[in-house]
């Protein structure tokens, strides 16, 4: 079992449409959870991070805990074309000195 | 402020060659990293750097080496090119302790080894 997991995709939205992307992790004490967002060709930069179970809104962009259940999800309301990028889930895993593991990401595509 | 800076942006090696990949930050950053993006692995730690004169291994430091010259500067060096380490290499920095700070991420180096 890999420690950080998403769905490679690609996830299709139409534009306007809300766009759900998940992650879930191995290691039940994580702390801390990061989303990623990737342009083809490009760094990575961040978009939101999450300490606390329960909702995190930032614009358009909503993260969302659980971690009795062991996923993160990042929900982007009113999707354009321009956030079609890949979208990178990032966890610190207990015992790593604080360290970020990657999930492999998840490529979003926005249609018109 | 140019952020997170990197060269060379591009480069060609022959199995068994060396070379130095540089990054330097104008953050004032403590922090610093270098990953390697491969298709369908994700962003992996090579090596990072919690404080100037400090260097531990990350997941995958087999066939690198580090070196943090000063405050600024992380470069990441190999001694050996393989064609397994054919790569996009990102170097990144964040302010304080690694994990609970926003890290930046520099353009990257896509690496060719033949």
């Amino acid at each position: 079992q890999k420690e950080v997991e998403q769905n490679s995709g690609p996830l299709s939205v139409p534009e306007g449409a809300i766009a759900s992307l998940n992650c879930t992790y191995s290691d039940r004490g994580s702390q801390s959870f990061f989303w990623y967002r990737q342009y083809s060709g490009k760094s990575p930069e961040l978009i939101m991070s999450i300490y606390s179970n329960g909702d995190k809104e930032d614009g358009r962009f909503t993260a969302q805990l659980n971690k009795a259940s062991q996923y993160v999800s990042l929900l982007i309301r009113d999707s354009q074309p321009s956030d079609s990028a890949t979208y990178l889930c990032a966890v610190i895993l207990t015992g790593t000195a604080s360290k970020l593991t990657f999930g492999t990401g998840t490529r979003l595509q926005v249609t018109l | 402020n140019a952020g997170v800076t990197q060269t060379p942006k591009f480069q060609v090696l022959k199995t068994g060659q060396s070379m130095t990949l540089q990054c330097a930050q104008d953050m004032n950053h403590n922090s610093m990293y270098w990953y390697r993006q491969d298709p369908g692995m994700g962003l992996r730690l090579i090596y990072y750097s919690a404080s100037e004169g400090t260097t531990d291994k990350g997941e995958v430091p087999n066939g690198y080496n580090v070196s943090r010259l000063n405050k600024r500067e992380f470069s990441l060096r190999l001694e050996s090119a393989a064609p397994s380490q054919t790569s996009v290499y990102f170097c990144a920095s964040s302010l304080g302790t690694p994990g609970w700070e926003t890290q930046y991420f520099g353009p990257g180096t896509r690496l060719l080894v033949l």
